[in-house]
């Protein structure tokens, strides 16, 4: 089945600590994107990738990085710049270069920071 | 102003009832409207998707969408306990590189 996997479901870390939130997807999507839920807050776009090799920063970038290395993948790293990083993250991707088609996302990584 | 609101509820109905949710927005560039349900500790999944003005039905489920008024509605009829879940509202000009523009969700109940 073609579709976005997210890994792991929930992760842990120490304050500090860089950590890297894994993406994948076979749906042979261009476009990839990476996204914050917090309640009350909606979604909050953090990354978003058209092609291999090239990403924007959305609206709440400061304190994260990404890399889109291959068209399957688009790791997202949370820094320990980032101030708040306890949340739900959501990746997703769409088939056009367009940040305006309908997105497909994966299930998410709940990243818990102590 | 937000570009898009949405009312969070919750929302409890019973079930069977007829369900209506809605989103505003302010950017009268908006031509493509969709609505995504989001279960608990799952990602949102595409449920309707409209261009410009009219309505569009699909089995339960309407997504009427008024630009002279800026809203937008889906519409949940004989409502089931398994409807139950937070549904997002999103939005785009359709510019290449305008990213979709969400609502902040309505969670809603159907009770049994």
């Amino acid at each position: 089945d073609g579709g976005i996997t997210q890994s792991p479901k929930y992760l842990f870390r120490k304050e500090g600590q860089n950590v890297t939130l894994s993406c994948e997807q076979n749906l042979n999507h261009d476009a990839m994107y990476w996204y914050r839920q917090d309640p009350g807050q909606g979604l909050r776009l953090i990354y978003y990738s058209q092609i291999v090799n090239d990403f924007q920063k959305g609206d709440i970038a400061e304190g994260y990085s990404v890399s889109r290395e291959k068209k399957e993948s688009f790791p997202l790293t949370v820094t320990s710049a980032q101030k708040n990083p306890t949340a739900f993250y959501l990746c997703a991707s769409s088939t056009v270069r367009g940040v305006d088609s309908p997105l497909h996302f994966g299930n998410g990584t709940r990243l818990t920071v102590t | 102003q937000k570009e898009v609101e949405q009312d969070p509820g919750p929302l409890s109905v019973p079930e069977g009832a007829i369900v209506s949710l809605n989103c505003t927005y302010s950017n009268s560039a908006f031509q493509y409207f969709m609505w995504y349900r989001q279960y608990s500790r799952k990602g949102p999944e595409l449920l309707m998707y409209t261009y410009s003005s009219g309505n569009k039905e699909d089995g339960r489920f309407t997504a009427q969408v008024d630009k002279s008024s800026k809203y937008i509605s889906l519409f949940i009829r004989d409502s089931q306990p398994s409807d139950s879940a937070t549904y997002l509202c999103a939005m785009s000009a359709g510019s290449r590189n305008t990213p979709l523009v969400f609502g902040k969700g309505t969670r809603l109940s159907v009770i049994a």
